[in-house]
């Protein structure tokens, strides 16, 4: 167990429809990671805050948003949703560990959101 | 694109075999990390090696990195059926204080007993 929960475990919607992912990092932890995992595409960062600022953005689509609140949990929202927007959403916390060659944080991962968009 | 590629796609092994996975990478990295999956649940971390190191161990696992090469392996020893999974390796890149991952596709690793 990381630590990191995620909810819901499963979510099973309709094209065009919107959904809310959320994620509570470990106790903590104030940088939260957003990662898709697909078929096709494989895992993909999308979105990293820290503290509630959004600091690096990844391959993330602009039907896509995501916000972190004071009590540092997190939630990924997904709008407009098409078939392939199907696939497993991890969220990854962290806290900070610098180093001589750069940051050395390792992230932890949750149990990840499949959704299935029918 | 993702960064990494790994190396063999698939591989199947007996019991108290060494399984040996290989990643590329391409561009400058802060570390590199080894996570494991099983069967599409969450990702497991097993190591982390920093840009400036070549070599790491823990317990059964060790991972090198040849910067020169941007490359990285990761070898399990004396393989057990529990250690069946997905095997990933993940390149750390940022700056700033924070990393983000860009994953590579991924080993299969079948150990049969």
């Amino acid at each position: 167990d990381s630590g990191v929960t995620q909810t819901p475990k499963h979510l099973i919607t309709a094209t065009g429809q919107r959904v809310t992912l959320r994620c509570s990092p470990r106790s903590g932890d104030l940088s939260v990671y957003w990662y898709q995992q697909s078929l096709d595409q494989g895992l993909q960062f999308l979105i990293q805050y820290y503290n509630g600022e959004e600091r690096a953005k990844g391959n993330i689509l602009e039907r896509f948003s995501a916000q972190q609140f004071p009590d540092l949990h997190s939630e990924l929202n997904l709008s407009s949703l098409e078939l392939g927007d199907s696939a497993l959403y991890f969220c990854a916390s962290s806290s900070r560990a610098s180093g001589t060659s750069g940051p050395q944080e390792t992230q932890y991962f949750g149990p990840g959101t499949r959704l299935l968009v029918l | 694109s993702q960064q990494g590629e790994e190396d063999p796609q698939a591989l199947s092994i007996q019991e108290g075999e060494n399984a040996t996975m290989n990643c590329s990478y391409k561009t400058s990295i802060n570390n590199l990390q080894w996570y494991r999956q099983n069967s599409g649940r969450g990702l497991v971390h097993l190591i982390l090696i920093r840009s400036n190191e070549r070599e790491k161990h823990s317990g059964r696992l060790r991972v090198t990195l040849d910067t020169s090469k941007k490359s990285s392996s990761l070898l399990i020893t004396a393989s057990r059926a529990a250690d069946t999974a997905s095997y990933f390796c993940a390149t750390a890149v940022g700056s700033g204080g924070y990393n983000k991952l860009i994953f590579g596709a991924g080993t299969r690793l079948a150990v049969h007993p």
